[in-house]
């Protein structure tokens, strides 16, 4: 199946600073990638639908201005948790669909960020 | 709105057990409905899904049913290996997009030898 690729897999940084995630589709072009967080023992919730070359799309109760998403390039999209504070800490994962499979979507191995 | 509960871990087994995972959903409308997997340090793959009521499911060895009058698709395995521990997710679509996925909390799986 085709390779979405998240980096990194884990980060741990310092309450106010911002963290950039990664997501690449590495052997397909994906105009749409979604991006994900799960809290321990929760289930995983959809954060925004990230679109190429447009705004991304937010669930109801993401901060937009919190969780900052580019997608600007049809193989990468961008997550950046700006100001992480302890409560950010998380594991985020994205996925993105294959135009060329069309009932799948496909994930990344995720990224445990740690805010401390 | 839609949700999905599954069981909760985790779950431990010897070889060659017979597993059984159950995910319930609630849902407006009818859903597709996907069972994922997550072997360590991977991301999450397609297990297996069910498009429409009674549809079954199947890879590796795992079957589930789509069952409307009990909103189920409880995961079921005959013989376990150690190479299935893994963290099993239940999911559906949402709003009609194969892509855009409600998720179960997720049941950890341990398999010994």
């Amino acid at each position: 199946g085709a390779v979405v690729s998240q980096h990194p897999s884990w980060v741990i940084c310092k309450s106010g600073t911002s963290v950039k995630i990664e997501c690449r589709s590495l052997d397909f072009q994906a105009t749409t990638m979604f991006w994900y967080r799960q809290f321990p023992k929760q289930s995983l919730m959809l954060m925004a639908t990230s679109n190429e070359g447009s705004k991304a799309t937010y669930e109801q109760g993401v901060e937009k201005d919190k969780f900052l998403i580019n997608h600007a390039s049809l193989t990468l999209s961008t997550l950046t948790v700006t100001s992480a504070h302890p409560e950010d800490s998380s594991f985020y994962i994205c996925s993105a669909r294959d135009p060329g499979t069309a009932k799948e979507a496909f994930f990344g191995q995720g990224t445990r960020l740690t805010v401390v | 709105g839609n949700s999905v509960t599954q069981m909760e871990g985790p779950v431990t087994l010897s070889e060659e057990a017979f597993l059984t995972i159950n995910c319930t959903y609630t849902a407006t409308g009818y859903p597709s409905l996907f069972w994922y997997v997550q072997y360590p340090g991977e991301g999450l793959q397609l297990l297996l899904k069910a498009t429409k009521a009674d549809d079954k499911g199947s890879n590796k060895g795992f079957e589930a049913t789509y069952r409307k009058e009990t909103t189920s698709f409880h995961l079921e395995k005959g013989s376990v290996q150690v190479s299935d521990s893994a963290v099993y997710f239940c999911a559906q679509n949402s709003g009609g997009s194969n892509y855009k996925l409600t998720f179960g909390k997720g049941t950890l799986l341990t398999v010994n030898p």
